[in-house]
Formats: C-alpha cells, sequence, structure tokens
C-alpha cells in the first residue's frame, strides 16, 4: 500500500492563480520529493527537501516539510497551463530504501 | 544524455500470456527500478536492481520478475498474465542504488484482454 497521501486529490485553478497540494506520510523519512507526471507519461523530477529541511524553493516551486506532522506542501505560483499535470509526493527512507509514491494531485490549469 | 528509453511503448495481450518489457537506464545508471501504476492502486514499487541484482522487492507475487544485464540493461517479466495487470510500467534509473532521485522512462502501457 502507498505511504503517502495527498489532497486535494484534483484542483481545477486559472492561469496566474497559485496552486497549493498536500502530502501526508506514516513513517520517519530522510527526505521528500516531488514528481510531475503529464497524461501518463513518465514522471519528471521537480524538487527534493531533506527531513532536515523545512523549506525549500525552485523557480516557481515552493515546498514545505513539517516532520512533526509528517507532511509536505508543494505551492506552484503564477501557474501556468502547461502546469497541467498530476503531483506525486514520494517518501525516501534514507540508504537503500525504497522510494515510496502518494497517491497523487490532478492539477489543470485552465487559459 | 539520451534519457531512459522504454520498449516497447504499448503492448496488448491475452490472458494467460507472458510479456516481456525492456528498460535501457541513462548512461552511467547502475540502478534500475521497476513500478506499476493502475488508477486503483496508484504507483507501486516492483524490483529494483543494482549490478545485476535484485536489491528490493515490493509486495508482488512470484509471477512478476526481473533482471538486470552487465550494461545496466534490465528487463522485466510477467507470467500467466491476469486482466488486473494491465497497467502503466515505468522504469527508472539513478546512478547508484539509494540515491534518491529518480529518472524515469515514458513507461509502457500494458492492456490485458
Amino acid at each position: 500500500s502507498q505511504q503517502g497521501e495527498e489532497d486535494p486529490q484534483a484542483l481545477s485553478i486559472q492561469e496566474g492563480e497559485n496552486a497549493t497540494m498536500n502530502c501526508s506520510y506514516k513513517t520517519s523519512i530522510n527526505n521528500l520529493q516531488w514528481y510531475r507526471q503529464n497524461s501518463g507519461r513518465g514522471l519528471v523530477h521537480l524538487i527534493l527537501i531533506r527531513s532536515n529541511e523545512r523549506e525549500k524553493h525552485s523557480g516557481r516551486l515552493r515546498v514545505t516539510l513539517d516532520t512533526s506532522k509528517k507532511s509536505s506542501s508543494l505551492l506552484i505560483t503564477a501557474s501556468r497551463a502547461a502546469d497541467t499535470a498530476s503531483y506525486f509526493c514520494a517518501t525516501h527512507g534514507g540508504g537503500f530504501q525504497k522510494l515510496v509514491f502518494g497517491t497523487g494531485t490532478r492539477l489543470l490549469v485552465s487559459p | 544524455k539520451a534519457g531512459v528509453t522504454q520498449t516497447p511503448r504499448y503492448l496488448i495481450k491475452t490472458r494467460g500470456q507472458q510479456v516481456t518489457l525492456s528498460c535501457s537506464p541513462i548512461s552511467g545508471h547502475r540502478s534500475v527500478s521497476w513500478y506499476q501504476q493502475t488508477p486503483g492502486q496508484g504507483l507501486q514499487f516492483l524490483f529494483e536492481y543494482f549490478s545485476e541484482t535484485q536489491r528490493n522487492k515490493g509486495n508482488f507475487p512470484g509471477r512478476f520478475s526481473g533482471r538486470q544485464f552487465s550494461n545496466s540493461r534490465s528487463e522485466m517479466n510477467v507470467s500467466t498474465l491476469e486482466l488486473g495487470d494491465s497497467a502503466l510500467y515505468l522504469c527508472a534509473s539513478s546512478l547508484e542504488q539509494g540515491r534518491e532521485t529518480q529518472y524515469f522512462g515514458p513507461g509502457t502501457r500494458l492492456l490485458v484482454l
């Protein structure tokens, strides 16, 4: 079974708005990652945040991590139609452990 | 560098048949992982190979198997296909085992009739 739960399951916004999606997980982690998937294709790595970090930025992406609440959020600012995709969080326990994916959030950005 | 490639991209099989999927990792990457993605179960880890050895395995029946060759290319095999095996099968590579960031291929979409 999957470790991460994401909400909302689906999000629909207009271009220029911000999109926020949340991820909760169950066990301790070494790092948490966010991936994007377009239309059932392969996943693309977006950003990685380590367990000792609280916030990280990459371009229009902002990720926060609260290990005490076992949760993370991904904020996409000034969304574009090209941001339409599914977004997945994935947790890594460190070492040789496997990457465990969440359920994903489907984001639709309308022009 | 060329990305992760997977062949074939689409496949239609019937119940009871077997199928072999292929994955070529990014040049220099030695670790290959396989995932199954379905609408109902989402993304689930199948197994990971490093240096031709299976290092991690997910909770899948023995019908699912894989191997890795000396050039790091990997294959996965599903025997006695069931309708529920219809899914997008994704392969991902990373430089070394335990490296956190994985690079995914486009996937093989398998339909079992």
